[in-house]
């Protein structure tokens, strides 16, 4: 098992410009998280996905900010235009939609903007 | 919804004391409790959790919680730390009724050789 696979690791990018961040959940697992985390904020709950649906979106800080799931294996998170405050790590995780298991992380992505 | 506090930001321990991380919930209903480490420069890993019957659970290297769910508390324990543990830790909550996992601001302890 692979485990929850992001990409890039790292992202450095100007004011302005757009950011896509990429997860590719665990096999088999239909439920998808998007967290932001950063020292003054600690781990924020973005968004998640039940079944390539959006379930909750209240954590999305902006219009800027914006998530699809076109299918079971893969997710995106993009930002534009993309600003200095938006630099963070981001973490995807993925877990079953079952009612007692865990979630399971990415490496996560470290975003600055400049 | 729910919410997580974690009492401690910041925990300085020298090797061999006794560790007490405080976390308490805020959710009336079913909860399913998580303790998250993130070591320097990783990703989060699962150290225990809580799903239902005995409310002392045992995780990896050590580590217990105890569910008292009177108190709405799940705090995580380790008898001796070391090192190692240098870390920083994280306690969760998922609501069975819902679908998404709530995380504490993190405490970060640092343990002294």
């Amino acid at each position: 098992d692979a485990g929850v696979i992001q990409s890039p690791r790292h992202e450095v990018t100007e004011m302005g410009q757009e950011v896509t961040l990429r997860c590719k959940p665990i096999s088999g697992h239909n439920s998808l998280f998007w967290y932001r985390q950063t020292m003054m904020r600690g781990l924020e709950l973005l968004i998640y996905f039940n079944n390539n649906v959006p379930i909750d979106d209240s954590g999305m800080p902006e219009d800027r900010f914006s998530a699809k799931m076109p299918n079971a294996s893969f997710s995106t998170l993009k930002i534009q235009p993309s600003e200095p405050r938006d630099s963070a790590v981001y973490f995807c995780a993925s877990s079953r939609q079952v009612a007692n298991t865990e979630a399971f992380f990415g490496q996560g992505t470290r975003l600055t903007v400049v | 919804a729910q919410s997580v506090s974690q009492h401690n930001h910041h925990v300085i321990l020298s090797e061999a004391a006794s560790l007490e991380l405080g976390c308490n919930y805020s959710y009336g209903g079913t909860v399913n409790l998580f303790w998250y480490v993130q070591y320097p420069g990783q990703h989060l890993q699962l150290l225990l959790k809580y799903f239902s019957g005995d409310p002392l659970v045992k995780g990896i290297k050590g580590f217990e919680a105890e569910f008292i769910k009177s108190k709405f508390s799940f705090n995580l324990r380790k008898p001796s730390v070391q090192w190692s543990d240098t870390a920083e830790y994280f306690c969760a909550v998922n609501a069975r009724s819902q679908g998404n996992l709530i995380f504490g601001k993190g405490t970060k302890l640092s343990v002294k050789p």
